[in-house]
């Protein structure tokens, strides 16, 4: 099984340079997250969705934008990156709480972005 | 806002022995969820193990348990008979029960602690 599948595993910037990260989950979550773990600290939450077409901030958005056109893909998009933004991220999945105790994430992998 | 805290950047454990690893949250609801994940070198965020707030008894899995005491907001972590492979950085989480759509997305992480096993 595939789970949550984020690409590029690494990638380097340039301060001003734009990329899109990618991130598919193939379990049929509704739920989808994009969190960043900077040195030292725990993750913090960018940006999540609950479903195909409809996305919300987290805790730390600015510099960052999404969309979530269908249940299976949710991209993060840095539009003008800055040194600030240099982190792991992670994206995570898990099925709607509504639904009862699934509350479990499933996390990819991670993609390490340095802004130079 | 909820948080949590982990005291504790590092803690080392000898093979075979027991650890605890120790959480607190803050919050002001009355129902939520707990975690504990594992994160090995290879970035793999791994759940460990999870609590329910409404729950008294406390969740096993395995050699993993945890300590949870609602009215203290704490939330500590026991692993017995401690293994190489489970050297790792842990992160305790909070998550909410709210039963509307968009209330319980929010996963709050401490800082983490590293956890060494020595041989």
């Amino acid at each position: 099984n595939a789970g949550v599948t984020q690409t590029p595993k690494f990638r380097i910037l340039k301060i001003g340079q734009s990329m899109t990260l990618q991130c598919a989950q193939d379990m049929n979550h509704n739920y989808m997250y994009w969190y960043r773990q900077d040195p030292g600290m725990g993750l913090k939450l960018i940006y999540y969705s609950v479903g195909a077409g409809i996305t919300d901030k987290g805790e730390v958005p600015n510099g960052y934008n999404v969309s979530r056109s269908t249940t299976e893909d949710f991209p993060l998009r840095l539009e003008l990156a800055a040194p600030s933004q240099t982190s792991v991220y992670f994206c995570a999945s898990s099925h709607s709480p509504l639904q009862g105790t699934q509350e479990k994430l499933f996390f990819g992998s991670g993609t390490q972005l340095s802004v130079l | 806002a909820q948080t949590v805290t982990q005291s504790q950047p590092e803690m080392s454990v000898q093979e075979a022995e027991t650890v605890t690893l120790s959480c607190t949250y803050d919050t002001s609801e009355s129902d939520y969820y707990l975690f504990w994940y594992k994160q090995p070198p290879s970035r793999q965020m791994i759940l460990v193990i999870r609590q329910e707030a409404y729950k008294q008894q406390n969740a096993t899995e395995n050699r993993f348990s945890v300590n949870f005491q609602k009215a203290a907001k704490s939330f500590s972590l026991k692993i017995s008979d401690s293994q190489l492979g489970d050297a790792a950085m842990y992160f305790c989480a909070y998550r909410s029960h709210l039963q509307t759509q968009g209330g319980s997305e929010k996963l709050v992480f401490g800082k983490g602690t590293k956890l060494t096993v020595n041989p």
